[in-house]
């Protein structure tokens, strides 16, 4: 089946710092990924919708400044967190979409981000 | 808007007994609509979706227009069963709304 990877799997930076998070999407092309947010026992929620090759659709509430999206290949988005604070600690999981066969999400294994 | 709502945050069955998550949601247009499962540190994963009526794992979901509901089921809970269960609806956009998940604890 389809798989996404992450990396890193997990990251500790300090206050004032970015962080970039990589989504791959490994024996498919996507041209749509997307990026969740997840909260300790809470649910996903959608932070942006990554396009490839133009600019990245943020939902209501997500600041693009902070979280900059860059899709510029076919398997890869890129997520950074931009200097970074201890609330945006949490759990990053991105998904892609297989456009070259049912439209389903396969999602990755997560990002669990630390800011100290 | 959209919305999904799952009103259970756990529900704890015993072995052998029937199981069923609850799922509502909200939607003006044409739903479609997902359930996910999450097992202990593993990555979520599709399960089943109401457009292939199939049945997964002995787990099965049926769409009620009527009631706005996509309720998970299945006849007897096994241990290896236990995990988050998230149910999610598509919008025109392929976006995914997710519900806030229920966990399914299945006691011997």
């Amino acid at each position: 089946g389809a798989v996404v990877s992450q990396h890193p799997s997990w990251v500790i930076c300090k206050s004032g710092t970015s962080v970039k998070i990589e989504c791959r999407s490994l024996d498919f092309q996507a041209t749509t990924m997307f990026w969740y947010r997840q909260f300790p026992k809470q649910s996903l929620m959608l932070m942006a919708t990554s396009n490839e090759g133009s600019k990245a659709t943020y939902e209501q509430g997500v600041e693009k400044d902070k979280f900059l999206i860059n899709h510029a290949s076919l398997t890869l988005s890129t997520l950074t967190v931009t200097s970074a604070h201890p609330e945006d600690s949490s759990f990053y999981i991105c998904s892609a979409r297989d456009t070259s066969g049912n439209y389903e999400q396969y999602f990755g294994p997560g990002t669990r981000l630390t800011v100290t | 808007a959209q919305r999904v709502t799952q009103p259970e945050k756990l529900l704890s069955v015993f072995k052998g007994a029937p199981v069923e998550l609850k799922c509502n949601y909200s939607y003006s247009g044409s739903p479609e609509l997902f359930w996910y499962v999450q097992y202990s540190r593993q990555r979520l994963q599709l399960l089943l979706r109401h457009i292939s009526r199939e049945s997964i794992k002995g787990f099965t979901a049926d769409l009620n227009k009527g009631e706005t509901s996509f309720h998970l089921k299945k006849p007897f809970a096994q241990e290896e069963d236990s995990a988050m269960y998230y149910c999610a609806l598509n919008n025109a956009g392929n976006m995914l709304t997710f519900g806030g998940g229920t966990r399914l604890m299945v006691k011997p």
